[in-house]
């Protein structure tokens, strides 16, 4: 059975303290990975899309990377409005069900 | 309206009784899904509609829950005899194709608490 995994479930970071989630999911057949931005008690925000290894995506101070394995969002520089949970979904080759990760919680203290 | 939007926002009921949730996509958007987010977790893929084709149900989790779609506009979802378990925010998404790597776009989701 084709999984998405995040790690960390959770991540503590000082304002400007730059870091990296990771989102790994068995192969399977990639057709897309998706990044999604969920504030508390809202649905799922956009954030980025990437098709193929070794495709980057920026915006603002989140960079997505992509490799044949797994994904980064890296933060740079975050500041206390980036804290929010991040996912991560999977589209594979077969079907057309999104497999989305458990998350990772972000706390950036001022 | 500009996004996806669901109603009733928050839903409590006593187990055994009926629901209705609703969703609202997004004008144009051919493509829907529904999805269930327990408290701490990711979502779980419910069931999936695509313009007028037969809907991809294989992600309900038994035949108490069941959906529908008039065309490529509203959908509700409705979970018979309800039990605690059912107790989570149901979010809906929808998009401009739906076979394709292409964006959905999320709703704020329906908070459904059985007692």
């Amino acid at each position: 059975e084709d999984q998405v995994t995040q790690s960390p479930e959770a991540l503590r970071l000082q304002e400007g303290e730059s870091s990296s989630l990771n989102c790994s999911y068995t192969v399977s057949g990639l057709r897309g990975l998706f990044w999604y931005r969920q504030d508390p008690g809202k649905g799922p925000e956009f954030l980025f899309t990437l098709y193929s290894a070794g495709e980057e995506k920026e915006k603002e101070r989140l960079k997505a990377t992509l490799t044949k394995k797994e994904s980064f969002l890296h933060i740079t520089a975050p500041k206390p409005e980036d804290s929010a949970t991040y996912l991560c979904a999977v589209l594979f080759n077969y079907g057309q069900n999104f497999v989305f990760g458990p998350g990772t919680r972000l706390s950036v203290l001022p | 309206g500009a996004g996806v939007s669901q109603s009733p926002s928050n839903k409590v009921t006593e187990k055994g009784k009926d629901v209705e949730l609703r969703c609202d996509p997004i004008s144009g958007h051919t493509a829907l899904y529904w999805y269930r987010q327990r408290l701490g977790q990711g979502l779980e893929f419910l069931i999936y509609f695509q313009g007028n084709s037969a809907p991809d149900k294989s992600g309900l989790p038994s035949d108490r829950f069941s959906a529908e779609r008039t065309g490529e506009s509203v959908s509700t979802l409705t979970i018979q005899r309800t039990q605690q378990e059912d107790s989570a925010v149901y979010l809906c998404a929808s998009s401009l194709a739906g076979a394709g790597a292409d964006t959905q776009y999320f709703g704020p989701g329906t908070r459904l608490t059985v007692l």
